[in-house]
């Protein structure tokens, strides 16, 4: 089973319509992030925590709201889509400096498979 | 000007060439990541470090801290090995700020 699962994988909506896209692990790490990713960009941090009480914007975080339900959930909105909010969406997780293995390995981030989402 | 730029934007080869992408750096970073987008989407870390050389099979990733630049070559390259390869430097807090990837093709 996929540690970083988000879901849908695949939507489509119209302008103005509220659209959540959820993220859940299994990797028990308490640092969890939400990236966009555009055609011929580089990717792009919407929001990130770094645990259940922590939540921080990232570069683009206009039109985009999120919620850390759990450790293992962290849920990203968007309150009233637009077209140019058409992109695919990652979500990731990291531990922190001194979760799990020492060294630069703590600190790797895992992808999930991302959501294709398409706004009219 | 990006923080991280990725060179070339696109590069396509023949089944067997060595293939060199390099990324580049402006800001001081404590890990630089490449990581590697299949066809399919999906996102695979694929090195992480922060000084020196590591190899992974027929992946080689090298880092020069003073230059500010890291490669990842690709020995005896082969067509399962066409993907994005995005190049990511961690700042500060592990915030990733990420290069615009390069295109690789492999034809048989």
């Amino acid at each position: 089973d996929a540690d970083v699962t988000q879901t849908p994988r695949n939507r489509i909506t119209k302008t103005g319509k509220r659209i959540m896209l959820e993220c859940s692990q299994t990797k028990g790490h308490d640092r969890m992030y939400w990236y966009r990713q555009d055609p011929g960009l580089g990717l792009q941090l919407i929001y990130y925590s770094f645990d259940v009480k922590d939540i921080n914007k990232g570069e683009i975080s206009d039109g985009y709201s999120v919620s850390r339900q759990a450790q293992a959930k962290f849920s990203l909105s968007l309150e009233s889509a637009i077209p140019n909010q058409t992109a695919l969406y990652f979500c990731a997780t990291s531990g922190r400096p001194g979760q799990g293995p020492p060294g630069l390995e703590t600190v790797r981030q895992f992808f999930g498979p991302g959501t294709r989402l398409t706004v009219l | 000007k990006n923080e991280v730029e990725q060179s070339p934007q696109n590069l396509t080869a023949q089944e067997g060439e060595f293939i060199t992408i390099n990324c580049s750096y402006s800001v001081g970073i404590s890990a630089l990541h490449w990581l590697q987008q299949h066809p399919g989407g999906g996102i695979v870390s694929l090195f992480m470090l922060s000084s020196g050389k590591k190899k992974h099979g027929r992946l080689i990733a090298t880092i020069n801290i003073q230059e500010k630049h890291s490669s990842l070559h690709i020995t005896a390259s082969h067509p399962r090995d066409s993907a994005v390869y995005i190049c990511a430097a961690t700042q500060g807090a592990q915030k990733l700020v990420f290069g615009q990837g390069t295109r690789l093709t492999i034809n048989p």
